[in-house]
């Protein structure tokens, strides 16, 4: 098993530039989450799909921010435009059942770097 | 909101010897389910172990044990034997049982392990 995939590994981009980054979650992972991590914030949710839809977005920070999963095995997160606040590492994470002891399968995560 | 405090910023510890990193949560939810995961500086996410609330008995893995004290909402994990590649950042998390998709985060530890 190849695990949760996330491309690219690193992303440099000016201000006011489009960002998107793109996930491979686990096959038969029917969840997926994207996070983000900062010094400042740690760990957060962003978003959630579950089958292919979003279920909870209340951690995208604004408008700028969106996210689609147009088939079980691939999704994007998009900044546009990106700003550099936005500088963090975004994990994709997979998870077989909802909730519960059911473990999330992280990626290795995108750093973004807004300059 | 639940909420995951880590209150160590830094451990260390010298090899084979034993480390115990703190994690307490705030929570008004009876069921829930904890965690830890570890980020070495390859940035991937990796479950240590994990408990359910319900269940009195500490979790075990291997090396790595918990001390889940329910009463005072405390949760750390215990390191016997300590060898050079657990260095690495530590995350305490919380799912609880009504919104169980949404897992929240400590800020981390540094673990340094000294030869």
């Amino acid at each position: 098993d190849a695990g949760v995939i996330q491309s690219p590994r690193h992303e440099v981009t000016e201000m006011g530039q489009e960002v998107t980054l793109r996930c491979k979650p686990i096959s038969g992972h029917d969840y997926l989450f994207w996070y983000r991590q900062t010094m400042m914030r740690g760990l957060e949710l962003l978003i959630y799909f579950n089958n292919n839809v979003p279920i909870d977005d209340s951690g995208m920070p604004e408008d700028r921010f969106s996210a689609k999963m147009p088939n079980a095995s691939f999704s994007t997160l998009k900044i546009q435009p990106s700003e550099p606040r936005d500088s963090a590492v975004y994990f994709c994470a997979s998870s077989l059942r909802p909730g519960g002891l059911y473990e999330q399968y992280f990626g290795p995560g995108t750093r973004l770097t807004v300059t | 909101a639940q909420t995951v405090t880590q209150s160590q910023p830094e451990m260390s510890v010298q090899e084979a010897e034993t480390v115990t990193l703190s994690c307490t949560y705030d929570t008004s939810e009876s069921d829930y389910y904890l965690f830890w995961y570890k980020q070495p500086p390859s940035r991937q996410m990796i479950l240590v172990i994990r408990q359910e609330a319900y269940k009195q008995q500490n979790a075990t893995e291997n090396r790595f044990s918990v001390n889940f004290q329910k009463a005072a909402k405390s949760f750390s994990l215990k390191i016997s034997d300590s060898q050079l590649g657990d260095a690495a950042m530590y995350f305490c998390a919380y799912r609880g049982n009504y919104n169980n998709n949404d897992m929240r985060f400590g800020a981390g530890t540094r673990l340094t392990v000294k030869p």
